[in-house]
C-alpha cells in the first residue's frame, strides 16, 4: 500500500458523459501527478499540481481538467467522453514539487474508466 | 520535451539468468531516473532509481547504471525468478514531471 487512495476503483460510462476521479495523496505529499495508461501502452502524463497549483502540464486533452484543493486531494474531470478515453488512470504524489531535486514517485491503485 | 525510449518492448529469460533493459533520453537536463515494475493489473512500483551525480546503484539483485554523456541507463536484473515477471518503465525527469518509456514485458521461464 502505497498510502495514495484513488476512487472509485471501476467506473464504467457512457459516450458523452462526465466524470470525476479523485485521489489523495500520501499524508505529507503536496504534489499530485495524473497520468493515464491505455491498453498495452505506457504512462502517459496528463497534469501535475503542486500546493493547490498547476505546476506541470502534458498531452492533456482540452476536455479533461483537474484541481487541487487546500487539503491537497485532488480531482480529475473527464467530459464529453469517447471511447478512446478507456484507460487506467493513475494518480501518483510526491513530497516536493519537482525541478531540480527530484523526490519518488508514489502511485496510487488506480481507477479503470470504461466508455461504452 | 523529454523524449524516452527504452528496448526491449519484450524479454524471456531463463530463470536464473540476467536481464537488462536499456534506454535513452534526450533532454541533458534530465538529472533523476527511476525505474518502476508493475504487475498485471496492478500500481507501478519504484524499484530503483538513480541520480545524474553516481554513475551505478545497487540494491540485491537490481542494479542500474547511468551514461550521462551518452544519455543511457540501463536496468540489470540478476538471477531473475518468476516474481521478477513484469512490465518495467524507465523515466526521466523533464521540469517538473517524468517522462516514462513505453516498458519492457519481461517473462521468467520456470
Amino acid at each position: 500500500d502505497s498510502g495514495v487512495t484513488q476512487t472509485p476503483k471501476h467506473l464504467i460510462t457512457a459516450t458523452g458523459q462526465r466524470v470525476t476521479l479523485r485521489c489523495s495523496p500520501r499524508s505529507g505529499d503536496l504534489s499530485v501527478y495524473w497520468y493515464q495508461q491505455s491498453l498495452d501502452q505506457g504512462l502517459q502524463f496528463l497534469i501535475q499540481y503542486y500546493n493547490g497549483e498547476e505546476r506541470a502540464k502534458g498531452n492533456i486533452l482540452e476536455r479533461f481538467s483537474a484541481q487541487q484543493f487546500p487539503d491537497l486531494h485532488s480531482e480529475l474531470n473527464l467530459s464529453s467522453l469517447e471511447l478512446g478515453d478507456s484507460a487506467l488512470y493513475f494518480c501518483a504524489s510526491s513530497v516536493g514539487s519537482g525541478g531540480f531535486s527530484y523526490n519518488e514517485q508514489f502511485f496510487g491503485p488506480g481507477t479503470r474508466l470504461t466508455v461504452l | 520535451g523529454e523524449n524516452v525510449e527504452q528496448h526491449p518492448s519484450t524479454l524471456s529469460v531463463q530463470e536464473g539468468d540476467s536481464a537488462v533493459i536499456k534506454c535513452t533520453y534526450s533532454d541533458s537536463a534530465s538529472n533523476y531516473f527511476p525505474w518502476y515494475k508493475q504487475e498485471l493489473g496492478k500500481r507501478p512500483q519504484l524499484i530503483i532509481d538513480i541520480r545524474s551525480n553516481v554513475g551505478e546503484k545497487k540494491d540485491q539483485r537490481i542494479a542500474v547504471t547511468l551514461n550521462k554523456t551518452a544519455k543511457h541507463f540501463s536496468l540489470h536484473i540478476t538471477e531473475t525468478q518468476p516474481e521478477d515477471s513484469a512490465v518495467y518503465f524507465c523515466a526521466a525527469n523533464n521540469d517538473y514531471k517524468l517522462s516514462f518509456g513505453a516498458g519492457t514485458t519481461v517473462t521468467v521461464r520456470a
